[in-house]
């Protein structure tokens, strides 16, 4: 049974804060990861996509994936009010096209 | 471009009915999966179609069925609906890009079986 396991949260941080998404797989095959976000009521949009160890930077958000522990973060810099939403992490095994879902992280950013 | 779009938006039906969910994937991708995803919980793979044959089905009994049309869009069948049925039913599509298949979702269609 491949899992991808997410804290459900809520992760509370101030604005203007560093928030930290965390994400940790069972399948060591996995090759693609995705963190996608999601706000009440709608469909999850992709943030950003990494396949290779370390750190992809995107504007504000940063994925950092290691393969070795198995776990993928995600780093939102200067949180804003904006960023609260549901954090979902996706991950793909090697040679499968479909991704197993975590059950996502609910992160509220406060003014 | 357009993205994937979903219809209906909202349905409302009784139990032991059927419903019939639609997709139209992002113009050039040619894989469409399907996901249920209810209160608290990440979306559940239901089927993956890719140039109009399965290429995935996940743990959901035959009551589900799907297909997907020459023009790549996609049908999702649910009969004799249940209670449970009741969840956010997401459409993605995706294009294989030999590093790893990207799904873009749909707005989805809320069910709600009473």
């Amino acid at each position: 049974q491949k899992e991808v396991e997410q804290n459900s949260g809520p992760l509370s941080v101030p604005e203007g804060a560093i928030a930290s998404l965390n994400c940790t797989y069972s399948d060591r095959g996995s090759q693609s990861f995705f963190w996608y976000r999601q706000y009440s009521g709608k469909s999850p949009e992709l943030i950003m996509s990494i396949y290779s160890n370390g750190d992809k930077e995107d504007g504000r958000f940063t994925a950092q994936l290691n393969k070795a522990s198995q776990y993928v973060s995600l780093l939102i810099r200067d949180s804003q009010p904006s960023d609260s939403a549901t954090y979902l992490c996706a991950v793909n095994t090697g040679g499968s096209y479909i991704p197993t879902f975590g059950r996502g992280t609910s992160l509220i950013v406060h003014p | 471009d357009a993205g994937v779009t979903q219809s209906p938006t909202h349905l409302i039906k009784t139990r032991g009915q059927h419903v019939t969910l639609r997709c139209s994937p992002i113009s050039g991708h040619k894989s469409v999966s399907w996901y249920q995803q209810v209160l608290g919980q990440g979306p559940q793979f239901i089927f993956q179609y890719y140039e109009k044959e399965e290429r995935g089905r996940g743990n959901f009994p035959d009551r589900f069925s799907a297909r997907q049309f020459p023009n790549y869009s996609s049908e999702l069948n649910v009969n004799a609906l249940l209670l449970g049925d009741s969840a956010l039913y997401l459409c993605a599509s995706s294009d294989i890009t030999g590093v790893g298949e990207t799904q873009y979702f749909g707005p989805g269609t809320r069910l709600l079986v009473l």
